[in-house]
Parts: C-alpha cells; sequence; structure tokens
C-alpha cells in the first residue's frame, strides 16, 4: 500500500517569513496529493491539491509543487502569517475510490 | 462549516463499553469515509462507503465496524473498546460522480472519544 512521509514534524517560523514542508509517497499510481490544514479543534480542511499532470499549482501564498520522478511533493507558505499557526497534513491517493493516505503532519508555528 | 456533521461532539465511557459513532454527509455526497487520529497523530484511514457499499477498508479494527444507510448517513461502531481506542474519530465525504474522478473529502468536526 501507500507510505506518505511528511517532514518536518514541527516547524517555528517568524511571521513574513516562508515556511516549507515536504512529503514523499512510495506508489508510483498515486495521482493526486490534498494538503490539508488542521487547526485546534477543527477537522482537517482541504487548502490546495495537485494532479499527477501539473507540476506546481498557486493560490496566492500557498504553492504546491510535485515531482513525479522522485515521488515528492512539497507545500510552500509564503509571508506566513499567525494563522497560519495549524497542523498541515499531505496526502496521496490513487484510483476512482479515492483511498487517501495521509501523512504524519506538520506542526506550524508562526512567531509574531 | 463543511456541510458535513457529526454526532456526539464528546463521548466518554469505559472499558469493554460499546459506541455508535454517527456521521451525516454534505447534501448530495455519495461517499462517506471515517478515520481515526490518535494524540499527536496523524489521520489513520479506516473504511470508505459508496452510496451504501463498502468500497475500500484501512487499518480497521475487527471490534469495529461501520455502515452507510440509504439516506446516505454513517455510523460507525467500536466495540469492546479499550483504553488505545481513545481518540477523535473524523468523517469525510465526497462526490465521485464518475468512477476514476479525484474529489475533495470535506471532513466533519470530529467525535472525541475518550475510554475510562
Amino acid at each position: 500500500g501507500e507510505n506518505v512521509e511528511q517532514h518536518p514534524s514541527t516547524l517555528s517560523v517568524q511571521e513574513g517569513d516562508s515556511a516549507v514542508i515536504k512529503c514523499t509517497y512510495s506508489d508510483s499510481a498515486s495521482n493526486y496529493f490534498p494538503w490539508y490544514k488542521q487547526e485546534l479543534g477543527k477537522g482537517p480542511q482541504l487548502i490546495i491539491d495537485i494532479r499527477s499532470n501539473v507540476g506546481e499549482k498557486k493560490d496566492q501564498r500557498i504553492a504546491v509543487t510535485l515531482n513525479k520522478t522522485a515521488k515528492h511533493f512539497s507545500l510552500h507558505i509564503t509571508e506566513t502569517q499567525p494563522e497560519d499557526s495549524a497542523v498541515y497534513f499531505c496526502a496521496a491517493s490513487s484510483g476512482g475510490y479515492q483511498k487517501v493516505t495521509f501523512g504524519t503532519g506538520t506542526k506550524l508555528q508562526v512567531i509574531p | 462549516d463543511s456541510g458535513v456533521t457529526q454526532t456526539p461532539k464528546h463521548l466518554i465511557t469505559a472499558t469493554g463499553q460499546r459506541v455508535t459513532l454517527r456521521c451525516s454527509p454534505r447534501s448530495g455526497d455519495l461517499s462517506v469515509y471515517w478515520y481515526q487520529q490518535s494524540l499527536d497523530q496523524g489521520l489513520q484511514f479506516l473504511i470508505q462507503y459508496y452510496n451504501g457499499e463498502e468500497r475500500a477498508k484501512g487499518n480497521i479494527l475487527e471490534r469495529f465496524s461501520a455502515q452507510q444507510f440509504p439516506d446516505l448517513h454513517s455510523e460507525l461502531n467500536l466495540s469492546s473498546l479499550e483504553l488505545g481506542d481513545s481518540a477523535l474519530y473524523f468523517c469525510a465525504s465526497s462526490q465521485p460522480k464518475e468512477r476514476g474522478r479525484l474529489n475533495e473529502q470535506f471532513f466533519g468536526p470530529g467525535t472525541r472519544l475518550t475510554v475510562l
């Protein structure tokens, strides 16, 4: 089955700096890579996703890159703000029934 | 608000007991997924249902079972509870209109289960 590794497990950045979270996956059949943000006491919420036919996707301060050859993908947050503080999960999925395998999460702390 | 509802929000019970967690998916969503999140752990996929039928199974214990009803709500049954079953249980839903289409999963707020 799919195995998704995520690094780092914790990340502290100064407000305004950039944050990068990296993930690797094992199943070459995976073709959908969502990123979720989980705030304290809430369920995960999708913030951006990328499909295997695209190498990069950007949405305002958030961008995701995918390297299918190396089987890794990354989340980039620029100009971080205190409200970006949360746990971020990467995930990988393949197939029509969307079984999703999640990484272990990165706790991001943005220091004002 | 994702549109996915879960009840109850909190549940405290004793070892050996049985509990039922309930999930109502977003209107129109056909797929329901159950996840377990232990303290400081990631999300472990348990099971998926699509339009009433089981579609995928993850790391779900034999003591756990689930079903999806004709109105598309789902229940996760946890029996012979152990201390280690204490966790957040999330339900998510999505609407794959056709096989092979990959869609966003919308998560509910979760049920926090505490086994004493």
